[in-house]
């Protein structure tokens, strides 16, 4: 198994709804990561995991809230989130640490109405 | 702070015209340098990592070059189902406690019409 799967593909949520997203992989890959990406530009980076511990959150709100319930799964809670925030989700996971590419999900296109 | 620049921002091919694209970066102690694909609405699809100057990977009519400043991704011979937008990203900072930052670009949007 090579790839990385997110759920849901589509997500329409209203400002004070709690949704969650889900992103798995059986690569073995011990870093784990989320991405952000609006129309026309490139990802961002919002989290890292790895070994199911945080090592980077980049300054997201606390209406993000990141979990990795082991090395196979990330979560990205969401809850009062803002239409900003309409974006496409991306997941991604890498070998671990220095010089390894990521393989990306095809991500959670998001939008908060 | 990592600095990643493409160019051109799109691009406007016929088949079998080859053309380059460019990355340009700055960065202190570049440890890889990431080509991806994005099609509209999905996750990037990897294509090459480079590591240092003077490298070069091939895949099918795809070529991706390295010197101290930039890299290239020559496309020969394009098809239309090579139409897509093309990521370039860098890796410089080595994360404590691990993990891997990739700093990505804007992208060039290339489009290979019949």
């Amino acid at each position: 198994d090579t790839e990385v799967t997110q759920t849901p593909k589509h997500l329409v949520m209203g400002m004070t709804n709690k949704k969650s997203l889900k992103c798995e992989q059986h690569m073995g890959h011990r870093a784990m990561y989320w991405y952000k990406q609006k129309a026309k530009k490139p990802p961002e980076l919002m989290f890292v995991y790895s070994y199911e511990k945080l090592s980077i959150n980049e300054s997201v709100p606390s209406r993000f809230s990141p979990e990795c319930p082991n090395s196979s799964l990330l979560n990205l809670h969401l809850h009062a989130l803002q239409p900003e925030d309409s974006a496409l989700y991306l997941c991604a996971s890498s070998q671990g640490t220095a010089n390894y590419g990521y393989t990306f999900g095809s991500g959670t296109r998001l939008t908060v109405v | 702070e990592d600095q990643v620049t493409q160019s051109p921002e799109a691009l406007r091919l016929q088949e079998g015209e080859s053309s380059s694209l460019n990355c340009s970066y700055t960065v202190s102690g570049l440890r890889g340098l990431f080509w991806y694909r994005q099609d509209p609405g999905k996750g990037p699809e990897f294509l090459f990592t480079l590591y240092s100057a003077g490298e070069e990977k091939e895949k099918e009519r795809l070529k991706a070059t390295l010197t101290k400043k930039e890299s290239f991704l020559h496309i020969t011979a394009p098809k239309p189902e090579d139409s897509a937008t093309y990521l370039c990203a860098v890796q410089a900072r080595v994360i404590t406690g691990g993990g891997n930052k990739l700093t990505f670009g804007t992208g060039t949007q290339l489009k290979v019409e019949l």
